[in-house]
């Protein structure tokens, strides 16, 4: 069954600081999904990573996929308090067009 | 171009009852999948349908289940409903279902079961 974990959890942090959230999964996948989801709101897509080494930017906001290491990372430069929801990892594999969400992590960004 | 359209976008109803929930995809997408997210169990994969076969199915009781029609849209099913079904009932669209065009969530519907 495959599994997958973000770590925080909880993440408070002050703007203009850098900070990386870490999601690893359990069994080998074939793309990984970052998403951010605001209070009461639906799922925004922020990057697909489909391969190893993958690497992707948007703003302050940067994903990167170790499929080796099955980890994923996502990087926040510079925060602004914008930033501040609830970003969740997500796992797809080819046996079936399902996503495995990690827990999530709800990240407060404070002035 | 319109997103995925929910609805209703809020429900409340009483164990017991039964609901259905819709999800109208992106025009021309061809796969919608169905996620229930509570704060205890996070997001879980319910089913999905493609082309109106269901495709695959996540860990749920007979009482959740879903169709869809000759255009795409579908709809889930809740049967004798519990106070463990309130959630937040996301679908998503995808053109094929597979990662190349990736996946576009509607709003929700919130079920409140009292």
């Amino acid at each position: 069954e495959l599994k997958v974990e973000q770590n925080p959890l909880f993440l408070s942090m002050q703007e203009g600081k850098n900070y990386t959230i870490y999601c690893n999964y359990s069994t080998t996948s074939d793309r990984l999904y970052w998403y951010r989801q605001d209070p009461g709101k639906s799922l925004e897509s922020l990057f697909v990573l489909l391969s190893n080494g993958a690497v992707k930017q948007e703003g302050r906001l940067m994903a990167s996929l170790d499929t080796k290491a099955r980890l994923s990372t996502l990087h926040i430069t510079a925060a602004v308090h914008d930033l501040s929801a609830t970003y969740f990892c997500a796992v797809e594999k080819t046996s079936g067009s399902r996503l495995t969400f990690g827990e999530g992590t709800q990240l407060t960004v404070n002035p | 171009k319109a997103g995925v359209t929910q609805t209703p976008r809020y429900l409340i109803k009483t164990r017991g009852q039964q609901v259905t929930l819709s999800c109208s995809p992106i025009s021309g997408h061809r796969s919608v999948s169905w996620y229930q997210q509570t704060p205890g169990q996070g997001l879980q994969f319910l089913f999905e349908y493609f082309s109106e076969t269901q495709r695959n199915k996540g860990n749920f009781p007979g009482r959740f289940s879903g169709r869809q029609f000759s255009n795409s849209r579908s709809e889930m099913n809740v049967s004798t409903l519990e106070l463990g079904d309130s959630a937040l009932y996301l679908c998503a669209s995808s053109f094929d279902g597979t990662h190349k065009y990736g996946y576009t969530f509607g709003s929700g519907t919130r079920l409140t079961v009292v």
